[in-house]
């Protein structure tokens, strides 16, 4: 069974710092790999997505996040974060077959001035 | 133009009502989803419609059923609400599963938070 696991409940930035926030997976075939930002009141927006190919990935609003099997991870990155950026992110993980999507936990980014 | 929308985006009703959820995707999509987010922010799949066949079903209480009288639509029906049903329900859509096997993008809707007294 897949499963994620977010170590970082909360994570503090400052505002143009850089961010990486970590997302660690376990499954037994090639992972599908979502990250996802729910900011507070609101649905889910993807932000970016691996299937295959190219472990770095770029995604929407400067994110990108880079797939490393080895370390079954797939954590994500902005070079600069923007006080906008504060939101609660999701990573998942999906099945070869089937479109079942499991999440983790989440981590909540505060972006300070 | 909103691709996945639901209604009502608040919902508070007594314990022991019985309330329904609907939601609408506008993508042509085959499969929709429902999530449920407890008050941790745990978000967990509960069913999954492909072109109106159920798919995946989570073992959730049967007080939960979903309807899909068609593919554009899913619905959820909570008989007897209990306290522990408050939480946010998330709708999503996605194509079918990709041809060579995979989840593809599910989009979700603004979710509804429901609040059981």
């Amino acid at each position: 069974a897949q499963s994620v696991t977010q170590p970082d409940i909360h994570i503090t930035v400052s505002e143009g710092a850089s961010l990486e926030l970590r997302c660690n997976y376990s499954y037994g075939a090639t992972p599908y790999l979502f990250w996802y930002v729910q900011s507070p009141g609101q649905g889910l927006q993807l932000l970016l997505k691996y299937f295959s190919g190219d472990t770095l990935v770029q995604g929407i609003k400067g994110f990108e996040a880079e797939f490393k099997r080895s370390q079954s991870s797939f954590n994500l990155r902005k070079p600069s974060v923007h006080w906008s950026d504060a939101a609660e992110y999701f990573c998942a993980v999906g099945a070869k077959y089937g479109n079942k999507l499991v999440f983790g936990a989440g981590t909540i980014l505060r972006v300070k001035s | 133009d909103t691709a996945v929308s639901q209604t009502p985006k608040y919902l508070v009703t007594q314990m022991g009502n019985d309330k329904s959820i609907k939601c609408e995707q506008n993508l042509g999509h085959d499969t929709m989803y429902w999530y449920k987010q407890d008050s941790k922010k745990f978000l967990k799949i509960m069913f999954s419609y492909n072109n109106k066949e159920l798919i995946i079903n989570e073992t959730v209480p049967n007080r939960f059923s979903p309807k899909s009288p068609d593919k554009a639509h899913l619905n959820l029906h909570i008989n007897s609400l209990e306290l522990g049903d408050s939480a946010v329900y998330f709708c999503a859509s996605s194509q079918a599963a990709l041809a060579g096997g995979g989840t593809d993008t599910q989009y979700f809707g603004p979710g509804t938070r429901l609040t059981v007294l």
